[in-house]
């Protein structure tokens, strides 16, 4: 079965500063792919960032990047000039072939002015 | 575009009452999920539905039943709530191909039980 562990329950950064979440995750699986969701107080699920494992490049989006290790099985996101409204909390997921999607517990960030 | 729609919001059960839990999307998904959220365990899965005709069980199915009524619905039932099952319920779809990035959720709102 697959895992996926974030080793951070809480986090915290100052406002403009760079901050990285750690993630790993277990598989015997080679074709997957992983996620970072963000859910603000809302309680709604928001995507940050997507990696499809047979890519070696690493997925940006503005802000955010990841850090993809695929052989030590690792995942992390940076946040770079980090904002107010990027407090949060964040999960690090993985989705087999079968789209079963497996969250980590979570990470809460909070960005202090 | 209305996304995924869950019902109801909010509700407060007594132990051993039951109730489902509708979830219905309006994208042609054909992946649908049910998640439950409880404080420091993020999202556990409960069930899923790979395409419309199937279920598979997840992380923590005890004491939940679902159904795919159509491509559209999936619903979530508790036949003897349990104060355990206390928690936020997400529903949640996919397009599920192989191709990059089309494999992204989106969710519901959630649905905050509470079993008394």
């Amino acid at each position: 079965a697959q895992t996926v562990t974030q080793s951070q329950p809480e986090m915290s950064v100052q406002e403009a500063e760079t901050v990285t979440l750690s993630c790993t995750y277990d598989t015997s699986e080679n074709n997957y792919y992983l996620f970072w969701y963000k859910q603000p107080p809302s309680r709604q699920m928001i995507l940050v960032i997507r990696q499809e494992a047979y890519k070696q490049q690493n997925a940006t989006e503005n802000r955010f990047s990841v850090n993809f290790q695929k052989a030590a099985k690792s995942f992390s996101l940076k946040i770079s000039d980090s904002q107010l409204g990027d407090t949060a909390m964040y999960f690090c997921a993985f989705m087999n072939w079968a789209s079963r999607l497996t969250f980590g517990e979570g990470t809460q960030l909070t960005v202090n002015p | 575009n209305a996304g995924v729609t869950q019902t109801p919001k909010f509700q407060v059960l007594k132990t051993g009452q039951s109730m489902t839990l509708q979830c219905a999307q309006d994208m042609n998904h054909n992946s649908m999920y049910w998640y439950r959220q409880d404080p420091g365990m993020g999202l556990r899965l409960i069930y899923y539905s790979a395409s419309e005709g199937t279920t598979d069980k997840g992380e923590v199915p005890n004491g939940y039943n679902v159904s795919r009524l159509n491509k559209r619905e999936f619903s979530l039932r508790l036949e003897s709530a349990a104060p355990s099952q206390t928690s936020v319920y997400f529903c949640a779809s996919t397009r599920q191909v192989r191709i990059s990035g089309a494999n992204v959720l989106t969710f519901g709102a959630g649905s905050r039980l509470t079993v008394l």
